[in-house]
Formats: structure tokens, C-alpha cells, sequence
């Protein structure tokens, strides 16, 4: 079964300062892929990065950069230079193959994390 | 390009009554999905649709859940009869490939069942 795990019920972090937003994932899946979504206080689902399993190098979107440990199972989100408007939950996700026990292209979400920029 | 959209935005109903909620994705996305967020819990997958055909609906909790998606467009999911414990918020997603790096939601439809 496909798990994401993220322990930071929630953080801070002062203004234009970096933050590390922690997801661990199980699969026995070789191929997957690893989503982080920004949800603020408005509701929608904000997709902000993604890395795929066999991606050499780690996926980097403005000031968002995913820092991919597969020996570890680890996929840190990097909030650089943090900005009020960062404050908002974050989820991190997996998406499988169906051959993997998933029927299908579903992503699997963690808990989520809430962060908090403050000025 | 227009983004996926939910109606309602929010919904109350008493307990044993049915609520119709629709899903519009994007323009030639052929996979919709249909995922649910309870208070306090994880996003739980419900469905996923390919165009107009259920590819797999093991998240569905129960019967009283109905997914429907004619013509391959949009998208309803009826509650019928309504319970306590299906309150929360309900996404729906859309992307053009089963194995694409993005999955784009709408805004989600927040119901309350009293």
C-alpha cells in the first residue's frame, strides 16, 4: 500500500526566510510520482511542484524546489525567500502506477502541513 | 484556459436528504477525479473517470454515493440518502494523460450535513 507521511502538524517561519516542509512515502512501486499542493484559506488546490521517480535531477519551480532523497523516501519541499502570502496548508502526494495495487492513476495524500509566515 | 470548476461552493442539508454535487475539468482532460477531504483526515480518493467510463471506483465509501459522467464531460456525484459523517469538502481533479505530472483541482464544494 502507498503511504505519504508528513510530521509537521504545522510551522513557522519569519518573512524572507527558507523553509523545509517534510514528506516521507512508502511504495514497493518503482515508477511514481511526487506532488506538493499549496491550499489557502480560500480552499482551491494549488499544484506548485512535481518529481517523477526516475528524474535525475531534483524539480525546481520559482522559489519552490523539491529536494528528492529516494534512498531515503524522502520529497522536502524548499520555500525559498518565504512571503506572507506562503501561509496555507501543504500536501504532499503520491501518485502509482495501477500495476501496483492502486486501480488506478490516484494520488494519495499526506496529513498536510500548516505554515505560517510571519512578518 | 478555464480551470476546473465545482458547484456548489458550499451546500447544508439535513441528514436523509440528497445533494447533487458537479464537476466541469478542463477542456479535453479525459480523467476526472473525484477525491473528499473530512475534517481532521487525509484527501481520500473517491473515483476516477476516463472520458465517460468509471476506471476505478474503489474509494467510493458506500452506495448511497453515485458518480455519474455523461458524454464525457462533466461530472455529478450524488449523495442520496445523506448522512452525518459525509460532510467535508470534495475536490474534483482533472488531467489530459493517466500519467501526468499534474493533476488540476477545482475549488472544492464544501457540504455540511446536519
Amino acid at each position: 500500500a502507498q503511504k505519504i507521511t508528513q510530521t509537521q502538524p504545522g510551522m513557522f517561519v519569519q518573512e524572507k526566510e527558507a523553509v523545509t516542509l517534510d514528506c516521507t512515502y512508502d511504495t514497493s512501486d518503482p515508477s511514481y510520482g511526487l506532488f506538493w499542493y499549496k491550499q489557502p484559506s480560500s480552499g482551491e488546490m494549488i499544484f506548485l511542484i512535481y518529481q517523477g521517480s526516475y528524474d535525475q535531477q531534483n524539480a525546481t519551480e520559482g522559489r519552490y524546489s523539491l529536494n528528492f532523497q529516494k534512498a531515503r523516501k524522502s520529497a522536502n519541499l524548499v520555500i525559498s525567500a518565504s512571503q506572507l502570502g506562503d501561509s496555507a496548508m501543504y500536501f504532499c502526494a503520491m501518485r502509482v502506477s495501477p500495476y501496483s495495487g492502486a486501480g488506478s492513476y490516484q494520488l494519495t495524500f499526506g496529513k498536510g502541513t500548516k505554515l505560517s509566515v510571519i512578518p | 484556459e478555464a480551470g476546473v470548476t465545482q458547484f456548489p461552493s458550499h451546500s447544508v442539508i439535513e441528514k436523509g436528504q440528497t445533494v447533487t454535487l458537479r464537476c466541469d475539468p478542463i477542456s479535453g482532460h479525459d480523467n476526472l477525479y473525484w477525491y473528499r477531504r473530512v475534517m481532521g483526515k487525509e484527501i481520500k480518493f473517491l473515483l476516477h473517470f476516463v472520458k465517460e467510463s468509471k476506471q476505478d471506483e474503489s474509494g467510493m465509501p458506500n452506495n448511497r454515493f453515485l458518480a455519474e459522467r455523461t458524454g464525457g464531460t462533466y461530472s455529478t456525484l450524488k449523495v442520496q440518502p445523506a448522512e452525518l459523517e459525509d460532510s467535508g469538502v470534495y475536490f474534483c481533479a482533472s488531467s489530459q494523460r493517466l500519467a501526468a505530472n499534474e493533476q488540476f483541482f477545482g475549488p472544492g464544494t464544501r457540504l455540511t450535513v446536519l
